[in-house]
């Protein structure tokens, strides 16, 4: 399968900290995608980052890519309480289809 | 208002029961996508849609059933409902890229 494992599959850390979280896969990959999901809620897409980067930055998030490795990192710095939500990693292989294949998540909890 | 709308958010039903969930979008995408997510597992792939004519099963296709009745509409059916048909359901849209937009979910229980 192409499913990403996300890990851990809980954090909890206390507000103003970093939170970091990984993404491991098995095959090649065109992209990687996170995702956040507030409890019960709709998937929101975060970031995206293609095969050929190696990192990419949006306000308080950076992702990391290692193609070698087959993993991705997000990292989310100064972390607030409304960051806290379960975090997908979701593979897209290329080709047609356009579909995505998720992970089981992390699920993040900041402690204000 | 949302992009992706889903209907009902919340059911209850019985096994045995058909039942029909909807999703309506307003991005103007193409691409739609039926999920379904357990505790623990994630998401799983139900029925994904390119047009009207085009429909695709996922990976856990049994069971279920898709029509794709018009771009901004994408229902989702189970003809003979069973417990462990409970779950959260998803719709999502995908445009020119790769990113796709979800919808809120059902929470869907079958008794």
């Amino acid at each position: 399968s192409q499913q990403g494992e996300e890990d851990p599959q809980a954090l909890s850390i206390q507000e103003g900290e970093n939170a970091t979280m990984n993404c491991s896969y098995k095959t090649s990959i065109n992209n990687l995608q996170w995702y956040r999901q507030n409890s019960g809620r709709g998937l929101v897409h975060l970031i995206l980052i293609r095969s050929n980067e190696r990192e990419k930055h949006s306000g308080r998030l950076r992702v990391t890519l290692d193609t070698s490795k087959k993993s991705s990192s997000l990292l989310i710095t100064a972390s607030r309480a409304a960051d806290t939500a379960s975090y997908f990693c979701a593979i897209y292989s290329g080709g047609s289809n356009y579909k995505l294949t998720f992970g089981k998540g992390t699920l993040l909890t900041v402690n204000p | 208002d949302a992009d992706v709308t889903q209907t009902p958010r919340n059911r209850i039903t019985k096994t045995g029961k058909r039942i029909m969930l909807e999703c309506s979008q307003t991005k103007g995408h193409d691409r739609m996508y039926w999920y379904r997510q357990d505790p623990g597992l994630g998401l799983r792939l139900i029925y994904y849609s390119f047009d009207v004519k085009d429909i695709n099963k996922g990976e856990i296709s049994d069971g279920y059933s898709v029509s794709r009745q018009a771009q901004a509409k994408f229902s989702l059916s189970l003809e003979s409902a069973i417990p462990n048909q409970t779950a959260l359901y998803f719709c999502a849209t995908g445009g020119g890229g790769d990113t796709q937009y979800f919808g809120p979910g059902t929470r869907l229980t079958v008794l």
